[in-house]
């Protein structure tokens, strides 16, 4: 069975512009999250979704967005890219609502020049 | 709020010693906690999920525990090996809250 991926690996943007980061769950997985890691950090939440409604919500601007469709798979979306804005992006997989049990992708690495 | 610390920041040890790495956490009010690996760059590898009702967890080399009450959970691995060698996290959730908070892992080098 494949396990969580991610799609792009790796993308470099310029400040300013706007990124999609996708995200597959494992088969069976209803619920999605999102992560942000900075280097020398731990990973920070970001969004949680299952069946396609939001559960929950780190403390980011209003630039990160999301959503989930219907075959469970996860958008993250982040506008006016700020070179803070780099970092390693992961997405979870659960097949619990609140999340529990995750199970993390190979992550995208996001550089904002 | 949850704060999540993992000390030391980073350890290096021979081959073959058995080691302790540790994550405490400020607010017991927990749900579950669990013990991830990272390897440089790459995402997270989930070793141990330990329930709030649960005092430990074991697989293989690895026994994670948990004290609710003082804040603390321990990741014990026995016999280190050179492929041990990576960034160990612990992440916390808590009741009716959908997130986990991590610690911001501890640098584990086993050397040859």
């Amino acid at each position: 069975d494949a396990g969580v991926t991610q799609s792009p690996t790796h993308l470099i943007k310029t400040r300013g512009q706007q990124v999609t980061l996708r995200c597959s769950p494992i088969s069976g997985h209803k619920s999605v999250s999102w992560y942000q890691q900075v280097l020398g950090q731990g990973p920070q939440f970001i969004f949680q979704y299952y069946e396609k409604e939001e559960r929950g919500r780190g403390n980011f601007p209003d630039r990160f967005s999301a959503r989930q469709f219907p075959n469970y798979s996860s958008e993250l979306n982040v506008n006016a890219l700020l070179l803070g804005d780099s970092a390693l992006y992961l997405c979870a997989s659960s097949p619990r609502g609140d999340g529990t049990e995750a199970f993390f992708g190979q992550g995208t690495r996001l550089t904002v020049v | 709020k949850q704060e999540v610390t993992q000390i030391p920041a980073a350890l290096s040890v021979p081959e073959g010693e058995n080691l302790v790495l540790n994550c405490s956490f400020t607010d017991s009010a927990i749900y579950n906690l669990q013990w991830f690996r990272q390897d440089p760059g790459k995402g997270l590898t989930s070793l141990l999920l330990i329930q709030s009702s649960q005092r430990e967890q074991t697989s293989g080399r690895l026994n994670a525990s948990l004290d609710k009450s003082s804040g603390r959970s321990t990741l014990y691995i026995a016999a280190s090996q050179p492929g041990d060698s990576a960034t160990y996290l612990c992440a916390v959730k808590r009741y009716n809250n959908n997130d986990m908070r991590f610690g911001a892992g501890t640098r584990l080098t086993v050397k040859p």
